[in-house]
């Protein structure tokens, strides 16, 4: 079954430093998501992304966040300046089509990101 | 802004109960999708309501879209230790194309 891998599942860095999580979403998938989940909290969405922009974004999407596709296959967020609140599982998603997909969203193992 | 809750937060239930998970919308839904996500994991997409009123079964899990469209429902009969995980129900609104998560039900199954 296709799967949406993210890379790397943990990575711990300094307050301030800049982090760039990788995600590849499922290959004939259109619709790509990042999502977050503070431990035991539950899964907040940050980010849509169709056709090469941004399609939506929540009042956590701010400035330190961006996303980019920079190539056919991959699909990154990038944190600039990281803070301790940023601390949490970092879901990528992705999705054949939007509104009633029929498949709903595949969601890929995570990478918890821990800020120090 | 659009908010989904559940309830109950936590449900410790014998094996061979039933369980219920609840989720209401304090906007108007087009869908609603439920997720399962075990410990340690993610989210895993289980099913899509889409019409008022809608009932799907998936073996010994139902799901249930209200009529009005703002709440839903998940009901897994004799339970049994694989079922154990958190429970979410996500629901988008109209004129957006993302979900937004319901808080979530944590089910722990004693055997």
């Amino acid at each position: 079954e296709p799967e949406v891998t993210q890379t790397p599942s943990h990575q711990v860095t300094q307050m301030g430093q800049e982090v760039i999580l990788r995600c590849v979403p499922i290959s004939n998938h259109l619709y790509f998501y990042w999502y977050r989940q503070i431990l035991g909290q539950k899964v907040e969405f940050l980010v849509s992304f169709y056709n090469n922009e941004i399609s939506e974004k929540s009042e956590i999407f701010d400035d330190q966040f961006s996303v980019e596709r920079p190539d056919g296959s991959n699909f990154t967020l990038k944190i600039r300046s990281t803070k301790l609140e940023d601390s949490a599982m970092y879901f990528c998603a992705s999705s054949a089509q939007t509104g009633p997909a029929p498949g709903g969203y595949t969601f890929g193992s995570g990478t918890r990101l821990t800020v120090v | 802004g659009q908010q989904v809750m559940q309830i109950p937060q936590y449900q410790h239930v014998q094996e061979g109960e039933d369980f219920t998970t609840y989720c209401n919308s304090s906007t108007t839904l087009s869908n609603i999708q439920w997720y399962k996500q075990r410990p340690g994991g993610h989210p895993v997409f289980l099913i899509q309501l889409v019409k008022s009123g809608e009932v799907k079964k998936q073996k010994r899990l139902t799901f249930q879209f209200g009529e009005a469209k703002k709440n839903s429902s998940l009901h897994i009969t004799a339970t049994q230790t694989t079922d154990v995980g958190t429970y979410f129900c996500a629901g988008r609104g109209s004129g957006t194309y993302k979900y937004i998560f319901g808080t979530g039900t944590r089910l722990k199954v004693l055997a």
